[in-house]
């Protein structure tokens, strides 16, 4: 089975703050990506990441930043929370070749900005 | 950019009834995919379609790939209160592995 795990389930964090979330995938996907979840407006694309070290903007990149050092792992940053970035946001990893669009996600991290 | 519409955008129903929902777009999608996602949690893989006609079973769960590449749908048989949760419709086939989705479709199950 394909697991896609987040470092947390649940975050509370001030405005200004440097914030990290991590997400860490066991079946060698290539691919990996970060997405904010919001009532009535659906799924929204971060940022994502079809090879080390590489990295594309998504819908909504601004605030954002991220860091593709190993092939499992895709850190998303909040240079400086804000409070518009409360949110649920949820990572997934997908595989190259014939499947390459089917998407595995993890249980996902809210997070709230104070 | 290309958008999926999906309905019913919510549906109650009496557990033991048939469930339909369906997404189509404008655009053509090479691959349809379904999840359900439960409150808090991160959506789950339920079915995963990729030839344009293509009938997929999952237990209960049956989805199909309109033979036009332009909808899908997922019909739920003979539902359970633990079907209850958010049903999203996702396309795919760019040259970039991203993927459209649709709304969700919040599923209510009565006992």
């Amino acid at each position: 089975d394909v697991k896609v795990t987040q470092s947390s389930r649940y975050l509370v964090k001030r405005t200004g703050e440097k914030v990290f979330l991590e997400c860490v995938q066991d079946m060698d996907h290539e691919n990996m990506f970060w997405y904010r979840q919001d009532p009535g407006l659906g799924l929204r694309l971060i940022y994502f990441s079809y090879d080390v070290k590489m990295k594309e903007k998504g819908d909504i990149p601004e605030g954002y930043s991220v860091s593709r050092e190993k092939k499992e792992r895709f850190s998303l940053i909040l240079e400086s929370a804000s409070t518009n970035q409360t949110s649920m946001y949820l990572c997934a990893s997908s595989l190259p070749g014939l499947a390459e669009d089917t998407q595995y996600f993890g249980p996902g991290t809210r997070l709230t900005v104070l | 950019g290309q958008q999926l519409n999906q309905s019913p955008q919510s549906m109650f129903i009496q557990e033991g009834e048939d469930v339909s929902m369906n997404c189509t777009s404008s655009s053509i999608f090479n691959t349809w995919l379904w999840y359900k996602q439960e409150p808090g949690e991160g959506p789950v893989l339920l079915i995963a379609l990729y030839k344009a006609g293509e009938l997929t079973s999952n237990g209960r769960l049956t989805a199909q790939f309109g033979i036009t590449r332009k909808d899908s749908f997922l019909n739920i048989s003979a539902s359970i209160p633990s079907d209850v949760g958010i049903y999203f419709c996702a396309g795919g086939g760019g040259s970039n592995y991203k993927l459209t989705f649709g709304k969700g479709t919040l599923l209510t199950v009565n006992p």
